[in-house]
């Protein structure tokens, strides 16, 4: 069975800083995906970033970028250079398989909710 | 482009009473998934469809829970006799079903509360 966790329930943040997300997974699989999704007060789940589990070099996005160490199995984001919009939600997910199939489902951590400081 | 809508925002059920939930996916996404949200928690996987084929409905708490999605677009989600503990956000994602990256476009959920 897949599992994400999260550790870290709260974090906070200094505009312009940059802060480090925490996330573990678990899985026998050898091909899977890991995701970032952020959830503001809004509600809405915004895709971040990805990661695949063959995926050689760590994901990057903009001023997101994904601290991918297989052998220790976690993804951490890594948001830099924080805005005030980032403050919200941020849930770790897991998908068993990377490729041609699109169907597996998204298994999710409880989240971090990140606060960013002006 | 139009992302993925969900109607309504907002259902106040009374507990027994049956309520419908719809999704909206984004035009030519093959997949589409149902989760529930619980205050403070990541979302749960409820079920999944491909095209009008739901593949995947292990995650559906009870028997009344049920989904469809009858022309491949757009889905229902009913919950049958609503029970307080059905309280959550319900959130739809729809993907497509080639390319590399298959990452769930979710639409704004639907907050729904059983008194």
């Amino acid at each position: 069975a897949q599992k994400i966790t999260q550790t870290q329930p709260g974090m906070f943040v200094q505009e312009k800083e940059a802060v480090t997300l925490d996330c573990t997974y678990d899985t026998s699989d050898q091909s899977y995906g890991l995701f970032w999704y952020k959830q503001p007060s809004s509600g809405e789940m915004i895709f971040l970033i990805y990661q695949g589990s063959y995926d050689e070099q760590n994901a990057t996005e903009g001023r997101y970028s994904l601290n991918f160490q297989k052998a220790r199995k976690s993804a951490n984001l890594v948001i830099s250079a924080s805005q005030l919009g980032d403050s919200a939600m941020y849930f770790c997910a897991m998908r068993e398989g990377q490729r041609e199939t699109s169907g597996s489902r998204l298994t999710f951590g409880e989240g971090t909710q990140l606060t960013v400081n002006p | 482009g139009a992302g993925v809508s969900q109607s309504p925002r907002y259902k106040v059920a009374k507990r027994g009473q049956d309520v419908a939930l719809r999704c909206d996916p984004i035009s030519g996404h093959v997949s589409l998934f149902w989760y529930q949200q619980a205050l403070g928690q990541g979302p749960e996987f409820l079920t999944y469809f491909q095209n009008e084929a739901q593949l995947d409905k292990s995650g559906l708490p009870s028997d009344r829970f049920f989904a469809e999605r009858p022309e491949g677009s757009v889905s229902t989600l009913k919950i049958q006799r609503t029970q307080q503990e059905d309280s959550a956000v319900y959130l739809c994602a729809s993907s497509l079903s080639s390319g590399r990256v298959y990452e769930q476009y979710f639409g704004p959920g639907t907050r729904l509360t059983v008194t």
